[in-house]
């Protein structure tokens, strides 16, 4: 049982590249989401998804895009990376948000 | 500023001794949780309080929770090396579509 898959652990981005930090789940929960974490800042919610095909902003959403087309994945697409999104993002997974699953996290460098 | 902030920041402990470290928050939840995070890793939930709760164990955790004081408390009673990691709640919070807050954590040292 895989649990929350993220990919990649390590990325170094340039300020305007953009990428897809993927999130797959094989635990069938419907809600999803994905944090950033920064130091003495605990997690920030950035976006999360109830469901495939809904998704709704989190505290920190500028910048980052998501979709949730299935039920197992839920991408976070950063569209022209800045050096203030420079964390570690985290997604999680849940049946009912009771009980969150995370993945190992991304750790994302934007130079 | 975060809805859940713990207290203290950090602890260094004895194996053996019981770590005791706090939450508070603003405003109404549905339920409060806490996770631990090993360093590099992601975070593993530990136990879950509803707002109508008062107390929960859960082997050598023991949550508490103060609705009037907006605060809980989790203790690890005979810490052991493998506790060292930090430690964060989470609220639910009722007047935010019921989504999931995390405060700043405490880190826990337990030396052997």
């Amino acid at each position: 049982n895989a649990g929350v898959t993220q990919t990649p652990k390590f990325q170094v981005l340039k300020t305007g590249q953009s990428m897809t930090l993927q999130c797959a789940q094989d635990m069938n929960h419907e809600y999803m989401s994905w944090y950033r974490q920064d130091p003495g800042m605990g997690l920030r919610l950035i976006h999360y998804s109830v469901g495939a095909g809904i998704t709704d902003q989190g505290e920190v959403p500028n910048g980052y895009n998501v979709s949730r087309s299935t039920t197992e994945d839920f991408p976070l697409r950063l569209l022209s990376a800045a050096p203030s999104q420079t964390s570690v993002y985290f997604c999680a997974s849940s049946k009912d948000r009771r009980e969150l699953f995370f993945g190992e996290g991304s750790r994302l460098t934007v130079l | 500023s975060q809805q859940g902030e713990e207290d203290p920041q950090a602890l260094s402990i004895q194996e053996g001794e019981n770590a005791t470290m706090n939450c508070s928050y603003k405003t109404s939840i549905n339920n409060l949780q806490w996770y631990r995070q090993n360093s590099g890793r992601g975070l593993v939930h530990l136990i879950l309080i509803r707002s109508n709760e008062r107390e929960k164990h859960s082997g050598r955790l023991r949550v508490t929770l103060d609705t009037s004081k907006k605060s809980s408390s989790l203790l690890i009673t005979a810490s052991r090396a493998a506790d060292t990691a930090s430690y964060f709640c989470a609220t639910e919070i009722k007047a935010a579509g019921n989504k999931l807050t995390f405060g700043g954590g405490t880190r826990v040292l337990v030396k052997p």
